[in-house]
């Protein structure tokens, strides 16, 4: 069962922010929202985690609504490298980490 | 280096052989994980360690996988008669295994072609 919802596919002006939106409407309280992304041909790349408050690190920040529901991760001034498939994954703490199909998001000049 | 690192990058096999695949995690990582991803999909869970046994085996497809990590630092994956269908790119990571962290390290994968 998909425990996130994200759209398919996003474009995003170079040196614009991105904000990638993800739904989580069944998040139960001791799960995390984890995003991580995967260039072409790599292995996926952490980025950001959260519980509850808004996170920020020097890739990203993350945005959890007050119910928890959903989230954004927004990559503040969007480059040609950050060309990739993001995904959004709830997780426990427990043991696997559960990828979806995640979205697509391109870049462009 | 200090990630991981995966052998071979690339291995086309045929139909029916046996095949071992390699994963060299981040010293002293005491976590460790197997994932597949076929062409356009999200990586699929395969197996978890933690130290030298498997805490959740429940992604492997069936008997004919199987992975071993026998001194709690490098493990192999082995797929026995491979098909057609275990094409795919297979990726390890690996964790420092404290508890709560979500934070994986990923390889860059090895790319199983079975023809």
């Amino acid at each position: 069962d998909a425990k996130t919802t994200q759209p398919t596919s996003m474009d995003c002006a170079e040196g614009r922010a991105a904000n990638l939106p993800c739904n989580h409407s069944t998040i139960s309280g001791n799960e995390y929202v984890y995003w991580y992304r995967q260039i072409h041909s790599q292995g996926p790349q952490y980025i950001i985690h959260g519980l509850k408050n808004n996170e920020t690190n020097e890739m990203a920040s993350l945005i959890i609504t007050e119910d928890r529901k959903s989230s954004t991760l927004i990559l503040p001034h969007a480059t040609l490298r950050d060309t990739a498939v993001y995904y959004c994954i709830v997780y426990d703490s427990w043991g696997k980490l559960q990828f979806g199909a995640g979205t697509q998001v391109v870049v462009t000049p | 280096g200090a990630g991981v690192s995966q052998t071979p990058s690339n291995k086309v096999t045929e139909k029916g052989k046996y095949v071992e695949l390699r994963c060299d995690p981040i010293s002293g990582h005491t976590a460790l994980y197997w994932y597949r991803q076929s062409l356009g999909q999200g990586p699929e869970f395969l197996i978890y360690f933690q130290g030298t046994g498997a805490a959740d085996d429940s992604g492997l497809p069936n008997d004919r996988f199987f992975a071993v990590r026998p001194e709690g630092s490098v493990s192999t994956l082995k797929i026995q008669r491979t098909e057609r269908g275990d094409s795919a790119v297979y990726l390890c990571a690996s964790s420092s295994g404290s508890p709560g962290t979500g934070e994986l390290f990923f390889g860059e994968g090895s790319r199983l072609t079975v023809l």
